[in-house]
């Protein structure tokens, strides 16, 4: 069965710093991996996303992630991290044997101190 | 500009209601869906649209029902027989049914039990 764990239900991280969040999954065929950014009341935002190819993706807002088949990870990051960026994160897998079901994690907020 | 709309933002519902949540999109995406988000639990699905005039049910539709009439339209409304719809509400679409492709998501409606 298709699942999506996010470790950290918070992450803190001083503005000027790099972050991660963190995202491991599980899929019986290959993984398409996403990730989405919410503010408060609003709906998700799409970031970036694994197909396939090059393992380090990057997207919106200057965030990028690395994806590790071997440890079915697929942790976000950014170099320097910004108050604007707090928020919070959810990773998201499909793979074909799901069909159209898209697997959302319980999403991480992270807070970025100024 | 191109989106999707949903309406209204806040909704109240009375014991033994029914209502219904509005989900408008100008995408011209052919799939779209409805997921209900609660604190620490992600987004779960409750119904998906691949086209008009047909739907499948997601995990939680009990208590939910759907209609998809027009290509840009998704409306859901919760009923009677959803015991606890106090959430937020998230319409999404996407460009056909592809495991590559992200969601566009609505702006989501909050719904109250009162």
């Amino acid at each position: 069965a298709q699942s999506v764990a996010q470790p950290e239900d918070q992450v803190n991280v001083a503005e000027g710093n790099p972050l991660t969040v963190k995202c491991t999954y599980s899929v019986s065929g290959n993984p398409y991996l996403f990730w989405y950014v919410q503010y408060p009341n609003r709906g998700l935002q799409f970031l970036l996303k694994y197909i396939t190819g090059d393992n380090l993706v990057k997207g919106s807002y200057g965030f990028e992630a690395e994806f590790n088949k071997s440890q079915t990870s697929f942790h976000l990051k950014k170099p320097s991290a910004l108050v604007s960026d707090s928020a919070l994160y959810f990773c998201a897998v499909r793979d074909e044997t799901g069909g159209f079901k898209t697997i959302f994690g319980a999403g991480t907020r992270l807070f970025v101190k100024a | 500009d191109g989106g999707i709309t949903q309406s209204p933002k806040y909704l109240f519902r009375k014991e033994g209601q029914n209502v219904t949540l509005s989900c408008e999109q100008n995408l011209n995406h052919d799939a779209m869906y409805w997921y209900r988000q609660d604190p620490g639990q992600g987004l779960r699905l409750i119904y998906y649209s691949q086209i008009v005039n047909d739907f499948q049910k997601g995990d939680i539709a009990e208590g939910y029902s759907v209609s998809r009439e027009k290509k840009e339209s998704f409306p859901l409304t919760v009923t009677s027989a959803q015991k606890n719809p106090t959430a937020f509400y998230l319409c999404a679409s996407s460009i056909g049914d592809r495991v590559t492709t992200e969601a566009f998501f609505g702006q989501g409606t909050r719904l109250t039990v009162v």
